[in-house]
């Protein structure tokens, strides 16, 4: 599977949009890429999914460049219940192994 | 509908003990997947189950075993505990097809040994 590199973390304020990329230079044809949220004790929350251009949904979205090396999880008007740490998955749709970064752990502040 | 279910939620063993973890996938999902996160390892990937059959292993010690029932749930079996054993255990579930959106997880068992 892809590796992925995220930034540790990243700090913002309600009311803005955060953006946090994820390189993934060595992704394959059949590769997708997912996002989830993570709280603490708790189990990760699928946010997002996407394989090419841009993917949005209630929550998010997600922006994917044509060479599909890199991906960009938005998350417009953040609060502070966004507060969480956030990784960035590379691997086939339907892979029951997936293989988690660090993760990048978002603050938000009022 | 109902989540994926972790039983239990808590969980305090002794050394050299066994410990049987459950989950219950989301009716209609037939993949199980187990992962360990620790604070220095972060989300290691255990292994995954589908129709019954394990499908994936993670790189794991043999004493981490697991299995998958006809009605898809699934159980995962940790014999000789070690200190370094105590983690969050997450279970996720999924549909596998054509529109698969990912994995739902379950809140863990937190197994702490002692």
């Amino acid at each position: 599977l892809a590796k992925t590199t995220q930034p540790i973390s990243m700090d913002s304020y309600e009311g803005q949009e955060v953006n946090i990329t994820c390189s993934h230079n060595n992704i394959a044809t059949n590769d997708y890429i997912t996002w989830y949220q993570q709280f603490p004790s708790q189990g990760p929350r699928f946010i997002i999914q996407g394989y090419k251009t841009k993917v949005t949904n209630e929550v998010a979205s997600l922006f994917i460049p044509a060479d599909r090396k890199s991906s960009t999880l938005s998350l417009p008007r953040v609060s502070l219940s966004d507060t969480a740490v956030y990784y960035c998955l590379v691997g086939p749709a339907n892979a029951g192994k997936s293989t988690f970064g660090d993760g990048t752990t978002l603050t938000v502040k009022p | 509908k109902a989540g994926v279910t972790q039983t239990p939620r808590y969980l305090i063993k002794t050394r050299g003990q066994q410990v049987t973890l459950s989950c219950s996938p989301i009716s209609g999902h037939r993949s199980v997947s187990w992962y360990q996160q620790t604070p220095g390892q972060g989300l290691q990937f255990l292994f995954e189950y589908f129709s019954e059959t394990q499908r994936n292993k993670g790189n794991f010690p043999g004493r981490f075993s697991g299995r998958q029932f006809s009605n898809s749930r699934s159980e995962m079996n940790v014999s000789t505990l070690e200190l370094g054993d105590s983690a969050l255990y997450l279970c996720a579930s999924s549909l596998v097809g054509q529109n698969n959106y990912g994995y739902t997880f379950g809140s863990g068992t937190r197994l702490t040994v002692v």
